[in-house]
C-alpha cells in the first residue's frame, strides 16, 4: 500500500471514553499533518509533526487532545473524555521533506460520540 | 488572521460551460496556495498549486497578490469534475487553512 493508511475507519463511541486514532503515513514521508473536518466545513488543522518532532500545535486544540509520532513512523492522535462537539472526520496527511507543501491525505477515521 | 474564503458552496454549470470557483484569502506574508479536489468516495487529494503555474485536468487558477484571490477556472465543465473543491493557504510554520469548500456539480 503506497498511500496514507488511518485506522479505524468509522468510531462510534460514548461521551467521556478516552478514543486513539492511528495514522501510516507514506513511507519515507517526513512530514504528519493531523486534521479534523467538520459537515460542511473545510479541514482544521490540528498539529503536524516533522520526524518524531510535533513542531506545530493549534491553539484550537484543546488538552485533551495529544498526538504523537514516537519513532517517525506512525502517529496516534488520543482524545479523552470525548465530548459530543468532538464528532467529526479526523484526517492525517503525510508529506515529504523535499516537497513539504504537497500533501497526501488518508481515507479519514470519522468519530461520533454519543 | 489567516483565513480562505469559499463564498460558494454550491456551483451548478452545464456540460461544456466555464467554470470559476472563487477563494479569497487573508494572509500578511507570502502564502503559497493550493486547489484540492474530493471526488465522491475518494480522498482529499491535490489538484493545483500557485507555484508550479500549471493546467491540471483543464483547470487553471491564477495568484492575484492585489486582489488577495486564487480562482479555480475551466473552459469547459465536464460531467467528470463533478466534486467538493478546498481552496487551502500554506503560510507560516508550515501551518495550513482550507476554505470550506465548493461543490461542483456539473449537469449533463
Amino acid at each position: 500500500d503506497t498511500g496514507v493508511s488511518q485506522n479505524p475507519r468509522h468510531k462510534i463511541t460514548k461521551r467521556g471514553q478516552n478514543v486513539t486514532f492511528r495514522c501510516d503515513p507514506i513511507s519515507e514521508h517526513n512530514r504528519l499533518y493531523w486534521y479534523r473536518q467538520t459537515l460542511g466545513q473545510g479541514p482544521e488543522f490540528l498539529t503536524y509533526f516533522q520526524n518524531e518532532a510535533q513542531l506545530e500545535k493549534s491553539r484550537l486544540l484543546s488538552d485533551r487532545f495529544s498526538a504523537e509520532r514516537p519513532k517517525g513512523s506512525f502517529s496516534t492522535l488520543e482524545i479523552q473524555r470525548t465530548e459530543q462537539g468532538d464528532s467529526a472526520m479526523y484526517l492525517c496527511a503525510s508529506s515529504a521533506l523535499i516537497a513539504k507543501n504537497i500533501q497526501y491525505f488518508g481515507a479519514g477515521t470519522r468519530l461520533s460520540v454519543l | 488572521a489567516q483565513r480562505v474564503t469559499q463564498p460558494e458552496k454550491l456551483l451548478s454549470v452545464f456540460k461544456g460551460a466555464p467554470v470559476e470557483l472563487k477563494c479569497n484569502y487573508s494572509y500578511s506574508g507570502s502564502p503559497e496556495l493550493f486547489w484540492y479536489v474530493q471526488y465522491s468516495r475518494q480522498r482529499l487529494q491535490l489538484l493545483l498549486r500557485h507555484i508550479s503555474r500549471e493546467s491540471i485536468k483543464g483547470f487553471t487558477a491564477d495568484l492575484n497578490k492585489g486582489e488577495t484571490s486564487f480562482h479555480l477556472k475551466k473552459p469547459f465543465a465536464q460531467e467528470e469534475d463533478s466534486a467538493m473543491y478546498y481552496c487551502a493557504l500554506s503560510g507560516d510554520f508550515n501551518k495550513f487553512y482550507f476554505g470550506s469548500g465548493t461543490k461542483l456539480n456539473v449537469k449533463p
